[in-house]
């Protein structure tokens, strides 16, 4: 089946520092990839995403590229604020197949003032 | 606008009572899902639906069974309900009409103790 993986379980960064969040997917389909934002007590909601045919997404100076060749959907920003203190999850749907979504385990970003 | 609602929102059971979890959706969208969030596992879902009366099995559907009587409502019931699933529960409405981003709602806690 379909997986995801972010190995970064927390992310510790100063405000203005890069952030780099790796993801890395497994399916046998063309799947639609997505970052999903969650801040404390909240439901997840959509950050950005990315069909194979538009490769790139970015939304509220967040980036993230598809690399098919890699399998490879991180997810960058040059300059962090402490307000993007939260957990970023990466997802995949099988849009070629039976629509199924999976997420990884989240990474949790603490941006220091 | 776009919403999912959950209720309840928070949930003290007993071991060996039946629970159920209701959400709905105002979204008009075909798909809704049922996930857990824990720690260390990031969202595992748990059921999911392609619309009224249908409902699908997720990665981790033991223990639960699920119900999609209109396009509005679907609810999680855990018949016998353990202390292993003491968790937060998301729902989620999304599909082809959004591109299959998933709006979610603001989650229940549930504690069975």
């Amino acid at each position: 089946g379909d997986s995801v993986t972010q190995k970064q379980g927390q992310v510790t960064l100063s405000e203005d520092d890069f952030l780099f969040i790796n993801c890395t997917y497994s399916t046998t389909t063309y799947p639609t990839l997505f970052w999903y934002v969650q801040y404390p007590g909240q439901g997840p909601q959509l950050l950005l995403k990315v069909t194979t045919a538009n490769n790139k997404g970015i939304s509220r100076g967040f980036e993230a590229t598809y690399d098919k060749g890699t399998t490879s959907f991180h997810l960058q920003k040059a300059s962090v604020q402490e307000s993007d203190s939260a957990v970023y999850f990466c997802a995949l749907v099988d849009s070629g197949g039976n629509y199924k979504p999976t997420f990884g385990k989240g990474t949790s970003l603490v941006v220091h003032p | 606008e776009a919403a999912v609602t959950q209720s309840p929102r928070n949930k003290v059971a007993v071991t060996g009572g039946k629970v159920t979890l209701s959400c709905n959706q105002t979204n008009n969208h075909n798909n809704m899902y049922w996930y857990r969030q824990d720690t260390g596992h990031g969202l595992r879902l748990i059921h999911y639906s392609y619309g009224a009366g249908s409902t699908e099995k997720g990665d981790i559907p033991d223990g639960y069974k699920a119900s999609r009587p209109s396009q509005e409502n679907f609810s999680l019931i855990l018949e016998l309900a353990t202390p292993s699933q003491t968790s937060v529960y998301f729902c989620a409405s999304g599909g082809q009409e959004s591109s299959y981003e998933q709006y979610f709602g603001p989650g229940t806690r549930l504690t069975v103790l």
